[in-house]
């Protein structure tokens, strides 16, 4: 079946340090993959996404790249802020399913 | 843009005791969700429903129901709370049907515990 695995939290770095969240994907047929962010207290929020092989998704400084042949969409960031302090999530959509599958999130915490 | 709307955002219940968790939408969409969240486990669908009048089972339905009251409302009952079910929920929309592969917007979640 389908699922999503993102590397292990929580992940923590000091502000202006590179960031890689790490999210790969088992799927039947062609899914729509995505990045949701989770802040303190909230619900969640979509980041960005990519519906197609080669996509690049980008929002807010952030950006993922759909890579059919890994089977990944991990994310990165050049530079973090404290304010990016949040709960990451990764997901797939299965047009197959209609379901949207998640990853188990992984914390990020950015030092001053 | 007051979006997806939860209510109550906390509650504690007892075993064995019922309620139901509230949920409207006002960007006038068509599919609701309901997800519970796990340490660990991120996001798991409880129930959905494609539209009003329409209801289907997610992932992990045992030990609820759901009612889609009008095209804005969505709501989750638990009739004899367990303590498995403590959890945070999340009530969700999106535009079009589930297979439309549209982005869901999430409300901040009902925090529920069950002693």
């Amino acid at each position: 079946g389908n699922s999503v695995t993102q590397m292990e939290g929580p992940v923590t770095l000091s502000e202006e340090a590179f960031l890689t969240i790490n999210c790969t994907y088992t799927a039947t047929g062609y899914p729509s993959l995505f990045w949701y962010v989770q802040y303190p207290g909230e619900g969640l929020q979509l980041l960005l996404k990519a519906t197609k092989a080669d996509d690049k998704g980008s929002n807010k400084g952030f950006e993922a790249t759909y890579r059919k042949e890994t089977t990944s969409f991990h994310l990165e960031k050049g530079s973090v802020q404290v304010s990016d302090s949040a709960v990451y999530f990764c997901a797939l959509f299965s047009g197959n399913t209609g379901k949207l599958i998640f990853g188990q999130g992984t914390t990020l915490q950015v030092k001053p | 843009n007051a979006g997806v709307t939860q209510t109550p955002k906390f509650q504690v219940l007892k075993t064995g005791q019922s309620m139901t968790l509230q949920c409207a939408q006002d960007m006038n969409h068509n599919s609701m969700y309901w997800y519970r969240q796990d340490p660990g486990m991120g996001l798991r669908l409880i129930y959905y429903s494609a539209s009003e009048g329409t209801t289907d089972k997610g992932e992990v339905p045992n030990g609820y129901n759901v009612s889609r009251l009008n095209k804005r409302e969505f709501s989750l009952r638990l009739e004899s709370a367990a303590p498995s079910q403590t959890s945070v929920y999340f009530c969700a929309s999106s535009e079009g049907g589930p297979t439309a592969n549209q982005p869901q917007h999430f409300g901040d979640g009902t925090r529920l515990s069950i002693l």
